[in-house]
């Protein structure tokens, strides 16, 4: 079975610092990955994904991020993080067999100005 | 354009009492899905369904019920509630692609009391 672990319940840093938000996943086959932020009282938004290719994914609000196979892990960056990018950040898997889309607990990122 | 559409958007039941959780999209998406969102644990997949015609249980699907009335709608219902299905539930649809990303409503907010 699919799982995504992200191991911190919340993330704090300061506006103009780089961020990242932790992801380790495990599943059978080659992974498709996803990173979705979610809003107060709103519905999850898609901000990136990684399917082949690349390792660095660049995706929406200047954030990205980095696929490491060797460490089934798949981080969210951003170099210089907004008060505005505070929110709930969810990380989920697929493997290539299945239609189902499984989803880590969440981590909520705190940017203080 | 409404993407996903979700009603009602908050519902209180007493234990026992059924209802029906109603979801719309207007994207031509082949697949659609629900999900509740809990605390601490992220979302867990309840029922889905990969194309019109076609439903299949997800990760939860105990004490709940689905229809794809057609491509543009897939309920969910609840034939007698209990409170541990008080939740935030959210639908969402996507492409019949693993690559796609799920594109998600605004939730229903549910209390069973």
């Amino acid at each position: 079975a699919q799982s995504v672990a992200q191991p911190e319940d919340q993330v704090n840093v300061a506006e103009g610092n780089p961020l990242t938000v932790k992801c380790t996943y495990s599943v059978s086959g080659n992974p498709y990955l996803f990173w979705y932020v979610q809003y107060p009282n709103r519905g999850l938004q898609f901000l990136l994904k990684y399917i082949t290719g690349d390792n660095l994914v660049k995706g929406s609000y200047g954030f990205e991020a980095e696929f490491n196979k060797s460490q089934t892990s798949f981080h969210l960056k951003k170099p210089s993080a907004l008060v505005s990018d505070s929110a709930l950040y969810f990380c989920a898997v697929r493997d290539n067999a299945g239609n189902m889309l499984t989803f880590g607990g969440g981590t909520r990122l705190m940017v203080k100005p | 354009n409404a993407g996903v559409t979700q009603t009602p958007k908050f519902q209180v039941l007493k234990t026992g009492q059924s209802m029906t959780l109603q979801c719309a999209q207007d994207m031509n998406h082949n697949s659609m899905y629900w999900y509740r969102q809990d605390p601490g644990m992220g979302l867990r997949l309840i029922y889905y369904s990969a194309s019109e015609g076609t439903t299949d249980k997800g990760e939860v699907p105990n004490g709940y019920n689905v229809s794809r009335l057609n491509k543009r709608e897939f309920s969910l219902r609840l034939e007698s509630a209990a409170p541990s299905q008080t939740s935030v539930y959210f639908c969402a649809s996507s492409e019949y692609s693993v690559n796609s990303p799920l594109h998600f409503g605004n939730g229903t907010r549910l209390t069973v009391t």
